[in-house]
């Protein structure tokens, strides 16, 4: 158990929807990271936010937004849900912002979003 | 754009036997390399890590050696095992400023046969 919790685990939703992922970030831990993982795509990153500030932004599209809030949870905002956006969507944390400097990123187990 | 090319795809290994898998960068900005290992369900797990200032990095039964020069670092398996059977991902990060973030390889599926 890496200690980074994600909910909910499955989620099932039809196209055009928002959803709303969780993610509640190792004990101690400032920066969160959002990844997508698709059959075709692997494992791309989304966004970074460190202690409640956007730190750095991958190929995230306009219909996704994040946030992390004070207690340091953080969500990941997904809406006009497309069949195309169906993956698994893992959220990382880590103590610092600069990974290999004394800090390494630790996944958690993931949600599933199908959109049917 | 890939930057972090990986290889082989899949990777069929007998017990006991070395498994290796390669992976290639093109960013020379990256300084920071980890390996993951995921199973089925599971999210990445870390594995093992090396800087750019070092070649070699042992672990166990897990080694990565680093070539700095040909941009190029692979994950040993020694003495692979049936419970290492699982998808490897390589990365690469570098950070700028205060943000850093990780780009990972395509994935190897390993299994290793009794």
């Amino acid at each position: 158990d890496s200690g980074v919790t994600q909910t909910p685990k499955h989620l099932i939703t039809a196209t055009g929807q928002r959803v709303t992922l969780r993610c509640s970030p190792r004990s101690g831990d400032l920066s969160v990271y959002w990844y997508q993982q698709s059959l075709d795509q692997g494992l791309q990153f989304l966004i970074q936010y460190y202690n409640g500030e956007e730190r750095a932004k991958g190929n995230i599209l306009e219909r996704f937004s994040a946030q992390q809030f004070p207690d340091l949870h953080s969500e990941l905002n997904l809406s006009s849900l497309e069949l195309g956006d169906s993956a698994l969507y893992f959220c990382a944390s880590s103590v610092g912002s600069l990974l290999g400097r004394k800090t390494e990123a630790f996944f958690g187990q993931g949600t599933r979003l199908t959109v049917v | 754009q890939q930057q972090v090319k990986q290889s082989p795809q899949s990777l069929i290994v007998q017990k006991g036997g070395i498994s290796i898998i390669n992976c290639a960068y093109e960013n020379t900005a990256f300084d920071y390399f980890p390996w993951y290992q995921q199973f089925p369900g599971k999210g990445p797990a870390l594995l093992i890590a090396i800087r750019p200032d070092v070649s070699e990095k042992k672990e166990g039964r897990f080694t990565i050696s680093f070539n700095k020069s040909a941009k190029q670092f692979s994950l040993h398996i020694m003495d692979s095992q049936p419970g290492d059977s699982a998808t490897y991902f390589c990365a690469a990060s570098t950070s700028s400023g205060t943000a850093s973030k990780l780009t990972f390889g395509t994935g190897t599926r390993l299994q290793v046969t009794l």
